[in-house]
């Protein structure tokens, strides 16, 4: 199976500084990953995807990187804003099933 | 844009009753899921489909049955409503394509069974 974990429950950072979320994954032969971002009350929504064959990912303030030697990737958001607030999950594709994190809360100080 | 609805956003029901939560997806996809999220516990899978009047397992079924007749809309039923089953419930659609088949998920529906 897969198993997939978030290393922080909560990171708090201020207005404008870089934010660095981590996750775990346990089974090698995952082979594609989404970090979603799910504010309060709504439902999860896509923010980017990387597939085994890359270790990084660029989108608009937001970089995924994937370390496939130690199972880890990593959302980047650049200049966090308030906006940003929000829990962060990602989810590992294996077995033609997604297994997905628990989440790490995102809290911006202004 | 695609667009999955979820047919109430807060729902409470009492012990035993028989629930139903609708999804309903545009953009023709073929995959449609349910999941149950809880504190620290991530999403856990409880069915899917994969066309129409196809069901399999997830990881989690007991307690559960799905129902889709129709390929934009999957149904999800509690046969007799339980105070284990209070949790948050997405549903999430995809389309099977060559290098992703990212699922979209619903704003979910938070059921309290008391």
């Amino acid at each position: 199976g897969e198993s997939v974990g978030l290393h922080l429950p909560t990171l708090s950072v201020q207005e404008g500084d870089n934010s660095i979320i981590n996750c775990a994954y346990s089974n090698s032969a995952s082979d594609y990953f989404i970090w979603y971002k799910q504010e309060s009350g709504k439902g999860p929504q896509f923010i980017i995807d990387i597939r085994s064959n890359m270790d990084k990912r660029q989108g608009q303030r937001v970089t995924v990187l994937l370390n496939k030697t130690v199972k880890h990737l990593s959302l980047q958001i650049a200049a966090t804003q308030p906006g940003d607030s929000a829990v962060y999950f990602c989810a590992a594709q294996g077995f033609n099933k997604f297994y997905f994190g628990s989440g790490t809360k995102l809290n911006v100080k202004p | 844009d695609v667009k999955v609805t979820q047919s109430s956003r807060y729902l409470v029901k009492r012990t035993g009753e028989k629930v139903f939560l609708e999804c309903v997806q545009d953009m023709d996809h073929e995959n449609m899921f349910w999941y149950r999220q809880d504190p620290g516990l991530g999403l856990r899978l409880i069915y899917f489909s994969y066309d129409v009047k196809m069901k399999e397992k997830g990881d989690i079924p007991e307690g559960y049955s799905v129902s889709r007749e129709k390929k934009e809309r999957f149904s999800l039923i509690l046969e007799s409503a339980s105070t284990n089953q209070t949790s948050m419930y997405l549903c999430a659609s995809s389309s099977p394509g060559v290098g992703t088949d990212t699922q979209y998920f619903g704003p979910g529906t938070r059921l309290t069974v008391l």
